[in-house]
């Protein structure tokens, strides 16, 4: 298997809902990661997870809360979104971080992604 | 940190020919470099990776170079086909202690039959 999935496509949320997003791959990867994209603007990474603890926060508002309950599974719950905070948000994954200590380049896996609507 | 420019307006080839995609950075060069392709909606698939000491890599119909000197990948794809129409990212790591992937802004590529 050399899929990272993505649930669900597509989501529309009120700015006062609670929702999550959710994420899985089944490559044995250890690292997995959020990334945010606006249309026409490249991926902006949010977090990284290695070996299921948080490494990377680049400095995401608390309203994105990201959760790893094990090697395989990735959330991001949402809670008093934004509309400015409407886009894809994709998932990726990696055999290992890309950390100072993994000492090699890593391809990252994307899912399909999670196209999100804040009314 | 590091800045990388892809040409932002789209590439319009006739199917056949070779479609050439820049990727300029403008700081330190980079251990590796990758090009994705992604697709309207779609996440980014990997295609190919080139390391620093490596000038030319290839895949079927696909060809990047690296050029540490002139801070520059280019990526071809010889005989395009329509369905090679996309848009194909650079990404290279950033030089702090993540080494997270940053992504160029992408080209946007057109292939007409």
């Amino acid at each position: 298997d050399t899929e990272v999935t993505q649930t669900p496509k597509h989501l529309v949320m009120g700015m006062t809902n609670k929702k999550s997003l959710k994420c899985e791959q089944h490559m044995g990867h250890r690292a997995m990661y959020w990334y945010k994209q606006k249309a026409k603007k490249p991926p902006e990474l949010m977090f990284v997870y290695s070996y299921e603890k948080l490494s990377i926060n680049e400095s995401v508002p608390s309203r994105f809360s990201p959760e790893c309950p094990n090697s395989s599974l990735l959330n991001l719950h949402l809670h008093a979104l934004q509309p400015e905070d409407s886009a894809l948000y994709l998932c990726a994954s990696s055999l290992r971080d890309v950390g100072p200590t993994a000492g090699g380049s890593e391809t990252q896996y994307f899912g399909p992604g999670t196209r999100l609507l804040v009314l | 940190s590091q800045k990388i420019e892809q040409n932002s307006e789209a590439l319009n080839i006739q199917e056949g020919k070779t479609a050439t995609l820049t990727c300029n950075y403008t700081n330190y060069s980079p251990a590796y470099l990758q090009w994705y392709r992604q697709d309207p909606g779609r996440g980014p698939v990997f295609l190919l990776l080139i390391r620093e000491n490596e000038k030319e890599k290839r895949k079927e119909r696909l060809k990047v170079t690296f050029d540490t000197t002139l801070k520059q990948s280019l990526f071809h794809i010889t005989a395009s086909q329509p369905a090679d129409s996309a848009t194909y990212l650079c990404a290279l790591p950033e030089y702090d202690a993540t080494n997270k992937l940053i992504f160029g802004t992408g080209t946007l590529l057109a292939v007409q039959p």
